[in-house]
């Protein structure tokens, strides 16, 4: 079947313009989670989403990064006023349940200028 | 806080050669969950194995095989016999359940970069 896909899978904006990336996860998955990826910080965990419960949001870095997931399925996050400090490969992944193995999708890559 | 930790950075084999990814974690959880993900090249984690704290027997797969020590934290992977095709980074990742709110996140070591020479 169809694995975590997400798009774009590059983005290059200049600091401060607004983005979005999306995260369709595999059909069936109930819970949704986005990580981001650099040389400095390693993975890092960023948000979580599961079924209709409100979204655990402890790990946005700031009020500028925001996500919504519509629908129980496709998710999307977004990053305001870009920083260069956001470039990064933000990855999506989608797991069964709780604790379930977590399946990534390809990562979008995020070039701020 | 919960932790991993990957001491070897980079390691470097030649093909044949049998290689073990060392993993050690922190955590006060009784019940927690451990994983290893395979990063190629191409830039995608792919999944290899989860373990659950109360199942401690080794795991073998393939050339893949994951030892579990509870007693000393450790969750090392060895893959016997490497092939070029395993050159990747690979990452061992604990699963934190976070608040009471059911919610749950993966805290990842640094990775260790796996070069298999031919």
């Amino acid at each position: 079947g169809a694995g975590v896909s997400q798009s774009p899978s590059n983005k290059v904006t200049e600091k401060g313009k607004d983005v979005e990336l999306r995260c369709d996860p595999i059909s069936g998955h109930t819970a949704l989670y986005w990580y981001r990826q650099s040389l400095g910080q390693g993975l890092e965990f960023l948000i979580y989403f599961q079924g209709n419960s409100a979204p655990d949001k402890s790990g946005l870095p700031s009020d500028r990064f925001s996500a919504e997931r519509t629908g129980g399925s496709v998710s999307t996050l977004t990053i305001q006023r870009t920083q260069q400090e956001d470039s990064a490969v933000y990855l999506c992944a989608s797991s069964l349940g709780w604790r379930d193995e977590q399946f990534f999708g390809p990562g979008t890559r995020l070039t701020v200028l | 806080a919960q932790k991993v930790t990957q001491a070897q950075t980079e390691i470097s084999v030649v093909e044949k050669e049998d290689v073990t990814l060392d993993c050690v974690y922190e955590t006060r959880d009784t019940t927690y969950y451990l994983f290893w993900y395979k990063q190629p090249p191409s830039g995608e984690l792919v999944f290899l194995i989860r373990r659950n704290s109360f199942d401690e027997q080794n795991e073998i797969s393939g050339r893949y095989s994951w030892n579990f020590q509870k007693s000393t934290s450790s969750f090392n992977f060895t893959i016997t016999a490497s092939q070029v095709v395993d050159s990747a980074v690979y990452f061992c990742a604990l699963s934190e359940a976070i608040g009471k709110g059911g919610s749950e996140k993966l805290v990842f070591g640094k990775g260790t970069k796996l070069t298999v020479n031919p």
